[in-house]
């Protein structure tokens, strides 16, 4: 199956910084991913598919680039609501694993 | 309103069964691919298994393959996932999930029903 691995594990920011987050797939997956954000208590919600496009209704402070098997999460300028846990989503194989995810915490 | 609803967690004793249901309105169920998601407590997400809509085709994670079997009741609007020999390592919520406006992505998920594995 294919692995993807989330780095960092944990990122401490504060409001307004620039954000990066990256997923890399152990093998080639074309654009086949998604990202998702969750919160406490709460299901995932999804921010990103196709790798780059971004889900209807979500800030376009979020961005997502990448294909192949390095794909990155950029939240231009953080708010306060955006802190909460990251995980990436691939669907290229017969299993449509998550990354470990990211906890993004307020410094 | 788009919505999926699980239901049938609980608490069960290891090598015991449970069987979820995930209920879904709002949309033309029998249209849309489905799948269960799990999150241990303090852990990540874990895909867990996939149907078609058609139920055609199916696919298991290698953690709970042989022991959990996915199905869905078009006429019903509904997913299940029979759950056997359960283990401590399955105490998890399990959400129900699909695509239904995007392809690879799963844009809509239910609230989750917490499964507890322990004697």
């Amino acid at each position: 199956a294919i692995q993807l691995t989330q780095s960092p594990s944990s990122l401490s920011a504060s409001v307004g910084d620039r954000v990066t987050i990256t997923c890399r797939a152990s093998q080639g997956i074309s654009s086949a991913l998604a990202w998702y954000q969750q919160k406490p208590g709460k299901a995932p919600k999804l921010l990103i598919y196709d790798a780059s496009s971004l889900e209807s209704g979500v800030p376009s402070r979020f961005s997502g680039s990448g294909s192949g098997t390095d794909f990155t999460l950029t939240i231009s300028s953080l708010q306060p609501e955006d802190f909460a846990t990251y995980y990436c989503q691939q669907f290229n194989s017969y299993s449509f694993g998550f990354g470990q995810g990211t906890r993004l915490e307020i410094k | 309103e788009v919505q999926l609803v699980e239901s049938g967690g609980g608490l069960v004793q290891p090598g015991g069964s449970l069987r979820l249901s995930c209920a879904a309105s709002g949309f033309t169920f029998s249209s849309y691919s489905m799948n269960w998601v799990r999150q241990a407590p303090g852990k990540g997400l874990e895909w867990v298994s996939y149907i078609s809509s058609s139920s055609s085709t199916i696919y298991y994670a290698d953690s709970v393959k042989g022991r959990f079997t996915i199905s869905r009741d078009n006429a019903k609007n509904s997913l299940y996932l029979q759950m056997n020999s359960l283990r401590a390592e399955d105490t998890a919520v399990y959400y129900c999930a699909s695509p239904l406006a995007v392809a690879d992505a799963f844009d809509i998920w239910g609230q989750g029903t917490m499964v507890t594995v322990s004697s």
